[in-house]
């Protein structure tokens, strides 16, 4: 079992509607998470951090993190064509220096 | 402010010949990291940077991977022989290591290191 799951997708949305990308993690200990967006071509761009468990808001972005259930995801209100990239969840194990990431899951806003 | 800085960008290298690659982090932050990224795939953890000590090599795929950070700023990923699995791109990433962001980590441009 990888220690990050991600599905690939594609995911489709149309231009304003809200994009749902889920994570699971296989660590019970992990402590930090985050979320990048990587557009084809580019290094990966950090977007969200989240280290408790509920939601934490940025902007369009809403981070949510469910640790009895190992789960994150990340929700991003009035999509945007600009939206359209692959987004990276990635995990940190406490106290440890090595950082897991997902294979990315492709989003597509539909204008 | 300078984010991380990468060179070379783009590197071809035939089978067998060693590289160096290089990673400027983004002043004052004290951790840095570098992962491989293959086509389609999430960044693969190779090793780990505080300050000048190198924390974690479990990541280095073997021992023909070497890296160092002698001053605990810029970073050389060094690999020797290079094998055609070794093509993929190279990315740097720095974060505070210290406070609020110790993790964050803040990813260069990348180099894509292919080898023919």
């Amino acid at each position: 079992q990888k220690e990050v799951e991600q599905n690939s997708g594609p995911l489709s949305v149309p231009e304003g509607a809200i994009a749902s990308l889920n994570c699971t993690y296989s660590d019970r200990v992990s402590q930090s998470f985050f979320w990048y967006r990587q557009y084809s071509g580019k290094s990966p761009e950090l977007i969200m951090s989240i280290y408790s468990n509920g939601d934490k808001e940025d902007g369009r972005f809403t981070a949510q993190l469910n640790k009895a259930s190992q789960y994150v995801s990340l929700l991003i209100r009035d999509s945007q064509p600009s939206d359209s990239a692959t987004y990276l969840c990635a995990v940190n194990i406490y106290a440890g220096n090595q950082f897991y990431f997902g294979t990315g899951t492709s989003l597509t806003v539909i204008p | 402010g300078a984010g991380v800085s990468q060179s070379p960008r783009y590197k071809v290298a035939k089978r067998g010949q060693d590289v160096a690659l290089r990673c400027d982090p983004i002043s004052g932050h004290v951790s840095l990291f570098w992962y491989q990224q293959a086509l389609g795939q999430g960044p693969e953890f190779l090793t780990y940077f505080q300050n000048e000590a190198q924390l974690d090599k479990s990541g280095l795929p073997s021992d023909r991977f070497f890296a160092e950070r002698p001053e605990g700023s810029v970073s050389t990923l060094k690999i020797q022989r290079t094998q055609q699995e070794d093509s993929a791109v190279y990315l740097c990433a720095s974060s505070l290591g210290q406070g609020k962001g110790w993790y964050e980590q803040y990813f260069g441009p990348g180099t894509r290191l292919t080898v023919t």
